[in-house]
């Protein structure tokens, strides 16, 4: 089985611009969540997706939005990017086949590295 | 609260010895934690979890082992070789309905031959 696919790998953007990425979560896995991986504050969660509904968010502004399609392929998008969104954006997809989505193990792709100049 | 503070610590181990890296989760009220090893150029990797309801757990030469009391998780691995050198994070599903994983800060894991 496939794992979790990102696209680009790399994206080199300036200030005020903005970026789409895109991942496809591993298949019959229906929730995806985005993370944000820098060095000064490591891996942190930007929000889930389930069912093409935001289910969880994190702490970042509204630049940074998401969606998710009915064949479960998540898109976000960050809008007048600025230097310190210059980070690696991870998607993690998981199966949500228990009852408890909590105990749900996550799979992570291999990341879009963002470069804003 | 969120893990912040990117101090990175660093263990170097021999090869053919075992690992044991530790982490310190936030929320008591967590119940699924996992563990993943991070190699450079690369999204995490899963290693192994473990539920709430459970104080050790054990894969292929690695176990975890949840200390609820001190809100303390460890990964141990055995015969530890140069292929296991990367950073190791603990990650806390702090959300009981969903997913919204808290991440530790990492540990960097080297190998010495």
């Amino acid at each position: 089985k496939a794992g979790v696919t990102q696209t680009p790998r790399y994206l080199i953007k300036t200030r005020g611009q903005q970026v789409t990425l895109s991942c496809s979560p591993i298949s019959g896995h229906r929730s995806v969540s985005w993370y944000q991986q820098t060095p000064g504050q490591g891996l942190q969660f930007l929000f889930e997706y389930f069912s093409e509904t935001q289910r969880n968010k994190g702490n970042f502004p509204g630049r940074f939005s998401g969606r998710q399609f009915s064949n479960s392929r998540s898109e976000m998008n960050v809008s007048t990017l600025e230097l310190g969104d210059s980070a690696l954006y991870l998607c993690a997809s998981s199966s949500l086949r228990l009852l408890r989505s909590s105990q749900e193990t996550q799979y992570f792709g291999p990341g879009t590295r963002l470069l804003v100049l | 609260g969120e893990s912040v503070g990117l101090h990175l610590p660093t263990l170097s181990v021999q090869e053919g010895d075992n690992s044991i890296i530790n982490c310190a989760y936030s929320n008591s009220a967590s119940d699924y934690f996992i563990w993943y090893k991070q190699e450079s150029g690369k999204g995490p990797q899963f290693i192994i979890d473990i539920r709430s309801n459970m104080d050790k757990r054990q894969g292929q030469r690695v176990t975890v082992l949840l200390n609820k009391t001190v809100k303390h998780l460890s990964l141990q691995i055995a015969a530890t070789q140069p292929g296991d050198s990367a950073v190791y994070f603990c990650a806390e599903n702090i959300n009981n309905y969903g997913q919204n994983f808290v991440f530790g800060p990492g540990t960097r894991l080297s190998v010495l031959p």
